[in-house]
């Protein structure tokens, strides 16, 4: 079955915990990126990734890191996580269907930082 | 800064009639436009795409789009109490270019 898959779906940390959220897909999408959720604000794009080696910010880059080692992976770290980035994140993909994408989700991390 | 508008909602409508759902961009530059369902604590399930002004109609659905208004519209017809979710509009330029996404409207179908 064509996927995205992420873990954990719920996580509680404490204020500087370092945490990893990971993402899978197994459709050989060269596209993947990382959002967050929160009320009023819709989807924002934190960072994405064009292909293996390939990653850029999105719109709220800030306290977090991505690596694109391999085609199917993008984990989201959080170095030192804080209270404001509570919130939900989705991870998701594409392929380059011109003249647009069309992203496909996983089902999300509910991340609370206490 | 391109953006994407979206009456927040909630809009209710009964069940059996005609939903309609707007949208607006600030990027004349846009040529893919998309409408994507959201139940409550799920994620995002694109349910349209549409790149030419026209109507594109799917089952139930019917995406409409006009380029020169910056306008795209998503319709529902016979609403069922299923649909009642957030529907969220998203705009890229295309590919090599983000897709960004409005804060959605929350429909309510009424039985």
């Amino acid at each position: 079955e064509a996927q995205v898959t992420q873990n954990p779906r719920y996580l509680i940390t404490v204020t500087g915990k370092k945490l990893t959220v990971t993402c899978s897909q197994n459709m050989n999408h060269e596209y993947m990126s990382w959002y967050r959720q929160d009320p009023g604000l819709g989807l924002r794009q934190i960072y994405y990734s064009m292909n293996v080696e390939v990653t850029d910010k999105g719109d709220v880059p800030e306290g977090y890191k991505v690596s694109r080692k391999e085609k199917r992976n993008f984990p989201l770290i959080l170095e030192s996580p804080s209270p404001n980035q509570t919130s939900l994140y989705f991870c998701a993909s594409s392929l380059w269907d011109s003249p647009g994408e069309k992203l496909f989700f996983g089902s999300g991390t509910q991340l609370s930082v206490l | 800064q391109k953006e994407v508008e979206q009456n927040s909602g909630p809009l209710s409508v009964p069940e059996g009639a005609i939903a309609s759902l707007n949208c607006t961009y600030s990027d004349r530059g846009s040529q893919s436009f998309f409408w994507y369902r959201q139940y409550s604590g799920k994620s995002p399930e694109l349910i349209m795409s549409i790149y030419s002004n026209g109507d594109k109609e799917d089952g139930r659905f019917t995406a409409q789009l006009n380029k020169a208004s910056q306008y795209v519209s998503l319709l529902i017809r016979d609403s069922q109490p299923s649909d009642s979710a957030t529907y969220l509009c998203a705009v890229s330029r295309g590919r090599d270019d983000k897709i960004i996404f409005g804060k959605g409207t929350r429909l309510h179908i009424l039985p």
